[in-house]
């Protein structure tokens, strides 16, 4: 367990409003990852982070944007929320120590109406 | 680019039920390859892993042995039980910063 909190749990919002989505994790890890889940597509990555300030794009990241100013927490925004962003989202970590395993949080539900 | 190809689901089985899902990898080199299991819910947590050509990777009666000649990684047991009702995903790791790819999850259902 890597202390991962994702927040808000679930959201539904309308079409061309923006929507940030919080990840915190307690455990100090350097890399931070965001992914969204749709059917018969598994787990797509977005944006990921190496370091406070240091981000870069995932596979699909239109629509998408990260910050990281502090270790502990990495933000999700959608500028401008369309329909086919509606999807469960998932932020992992990775421990600093190695082994390659990826702790997941519990998900954000976001539903765009 | 790498991929992840897993059989399509869903997979139903009876309880002690032997269990295979295929997943077959394109990838570039020998990259880690992993299993996650998601339950209802929850996120995915980490079921197994393999780091080379011909490891084999174990936990809760779950294995998958990663072969590079046929460039899979099923996952495999012995005797499902209904608790092991869940997603299963195979991914493997893409290149540098520990990147993940997944591929879709085969869903598995155990009835009693």
């Amino acid at each position: 367990d890597a202390g991962i909190t994702q927040s808000p749990r679930h959201k539904v919002t309308e079409t061309g409003t923006p929507v940030t989505l919080r990840c915190h994790q307690t455990e100090n890890h350097r890399y931070m990852y965001w992914y969204r889940q749709d059917p018969g597509h598994g787990l797509r990555l977005i944006h990921y982070s190496y370091g406070v300030k240091d981000t870069d794009k995932g596979e699909v990241s239109d629509g998408y944007s990260v910050s990281r100013s502090k270790t502990e927490d990495f933000l999700l925004t959608l500028e401008s929320a369309t329909s086919s962003q509606t999807s469960v989202y998932f932020c992992a970590t990775i421990p600093d120590r190695g082994g390659n395993e990826q702790f997941f949080g519990p998900g954000t539900r976001l539903t765009v109406l | 680019g790498n991929s992840v190809t897993q059989m399509e689901g869903p997979v139903t089985l009876s309880e002690e039920a032997f269990l295979t899902i295929n997943c077959t990898y394109t990838a570039t080199g020998y990259p880690s390859l992993f299993w996650y299991v998601q339950y209802p819910g929850e996120g995915l947590q980490l079921l197994l892993k393999a780091t080379k050509a011909d490891d084999k990777g174990s936990n809760k009666g779950f294995e998958a042995t990663y072969r590079k000649e046929t460039t899979s990684f099923h996952l495999e047991k012995g005797s499902v039980q209904v608790s092991d009702s869940a997603v299963y995903f195979c991914a493997l790791k893409d290149g540098g910063y520990n990147k993940l790819i997944f591929g879709a999850g085969t869903r598995l259902a155990v009835h009693p």
